[in-house]
């Protein structure tokens, strides 16, 4: 099946500073998503890209989806005490090429800790 | 507004005991999924559904049973619980696969299993 690296796996980081996170994958992939997960919730859908050079912004997020079709960025400009969560990358192969339902991958996420 | 609804948000079961895990969603959607979720393991998909009367199984589905008899709800069994299904689980759905339509998920189930 299809593989996805995420990193970094966690992140320490002071009030104010940008961040940056990426996903790798071992094959191509038509869709990234990213997704935010707080303490005691789901996931929430932060950013969708569905072409290969995309960049998308959402306020403060932007995330790209590579050129080659293997690898996704999300950077988080002038971090705040609210973007603490784990960050999701998620990835969708070529249709019938498993993963599931439909095709999508999730990475293990990247712990985000902002101290004040 | 309610999205995607799971029950209970929380449970502990002893070894060996049953229990079935209810997920709702009111966006009309056709595709329904269950997730766990363990520390650094991420998201694994154990069954989906594609539509109503259809259920398949994911990446981790032994010990488990699902049920999609109504389009709306999205139902995970454990027949014969073991501690290794201590976990977080997550419900999502989606319109339909492929395109471009992204999975919306509940807040999870917390389920122990002693």
């Amino acid at each position: 099946g299809q593989q996805l690296n995420q990193s970094p796996q966690s992140m320490f980081i002071q009030e104010g500073e940008d961040v940056s996170m990426n996903c790798t994958s071992s094959s191509i992939f038509n869709t990234w998503l990213w997704y935010k997960q707080e303490p005691g919730e789901g996931p929430v859908l932060l950013i969708a890209l569905y072409k290969a050079g995309e960049l998308t912004s959402n306020g403060r997020l932007t995330a790209q989806f590579g050129i080659t079709r293997k690898d996704s960025f999300l950077n988080i400009s002038a971090s705040i005490p609210s973007d603490v969560g784990i960050y999701f990358c998620a990835g969708r192969g070529p249709e019938y090429s498993g993963g599931g339902a439909d095709g999508l991958t999730f990475g293990k996420g990247t712990h985000l800790i902002i101290q004040p | 507004n309610a999205g995607v609804t799971q029950t209970p948000k929380f449970r502990v079961l002893k070894t060996g005991q049953s229990m079935t895990l209810l997920c709702a969603q009111d966006m009309n959607h056709e595709y329904m999924y269950w997730y766990r979720q363990d520390p650094g393991m991420g998201l694994r998909l154990i069954h989906y559904s594609v539509g109503e009367g259809t259920t398949a199984k994911g990446e981790v589905p032994d010990g488990y049973n699902v049920s999609r008899l109504k389009k709306q709800n999205f139902l995970l069994g454990l027949e014969s619980a073991a501690p290794s299904q201590t976990s977080v689980y997550f419900c999502a759905s989606s319109y339909s696969k492929g395109g471009n339509q992204p999975q919306h998920f509940g807040d999870g189930t917390r389920l122990s299993i002693l």
